[in-house]
């Protein structure tokens, strides 16, 4: 089991240019989520998939802000423009099931900078 | 709608010597609580959770935690810490009507275990 993967590990970009993160989850898991993670407001659920659809993306800070999953096996983060203030770690998870009994795998995170 | 609050941002501490983390939560229904630990450059790992039963729960490396319902609080403990248990740790609470293990996190406590 390799785990979540997340790519790039880190992300060094001019504020106005389009970032795109890369989540792969855990072979079988059929749930994925996005965090985010600041000083200054700790870990942020940005929004999450079930069986590659969205369901909950209130945690999507704007309208720069886009996720998809277009198969069981990949995910992206797209950021467009990007802004100083979107500096953070993204975080990736993913779950077997709707069960507590499945707990979140992390990933390692994408270190984002926007300058 | 739940949150969740970590009384200590940082906590110092002295190989050998015990260690508590302090979690209040605030819900309208009845919640699953997490604990989490993040390692250095790492993701967030499952540490120990309370779902129902016993209201002392224990994790493999000699943590546990207490649900205390009245106080609304899970309160993490270790009687003896190792170097290696430096870390961030991240309590959680998921409303349990809630699917997909959406978790909201605190702010998260990091312990720093000085030889």
């Amino acid at each position: 089991d390799a785990g979540v993967i997340q790519s790039p590990r880190h992300e060094v970009t001019e504020m106005g240019q389009e970032v795109t993160l890369r989540c792969k989850p855990i072979s079988g898991h059929d749930y994925l989520f996005w965090y985010r993670q600041t000083m200054m407001r700790g870990l942020e659920l940005l929004i999450y998939f079930n069986n590659n659809v969205p369901i909950d993306d209130s945690g999507m800070p704007e309208d720069r802000f886009s996720a998809k999953m277009p198969n069981a096996s990949f995910s992206t983060l797209k950021i467009q423009p990007s802004e100083p203030r979107d500096s953070a770690v993204y975080f990736c998870a993913s779950s077997k099931a709707s069960s507590y009994n499945s707990p979140l795998h992390f990933g390692n995170g994408t270190r984002l900078t926007v300058t | 709608a739940q949150s969740v609050t970590q009384l200590d941002s940082q906590v110092p501490v002295f190989e050998e010597a015990p260690v508590e983390l302090r979690c209040n939560y605030s819900s309208s229904v009845s919640v699953y609580l997490f604990w989490y630990v993040q390692y250095p450059n790492q993701g967030l790992q499952l540490l120990l959770k309370y779902l129902s039963g016993s209201t002392l729960v224990e994790s493999i490396n000699g943590f546990e935690a207490e649900f205390n319902k009245s106080q609304t609080s899970f309160h993490l403990r270790k009687p003896s810490v190792h170097i290696s248990d430096t870390a961030e740790y991240f309590c959680a609470v998921s409303d349990n009507k809630a699917a997909g293990n959406k978790l909201t996190f605190g702010g998260g406590t990091r312990v720093l275990v000085k030889p």
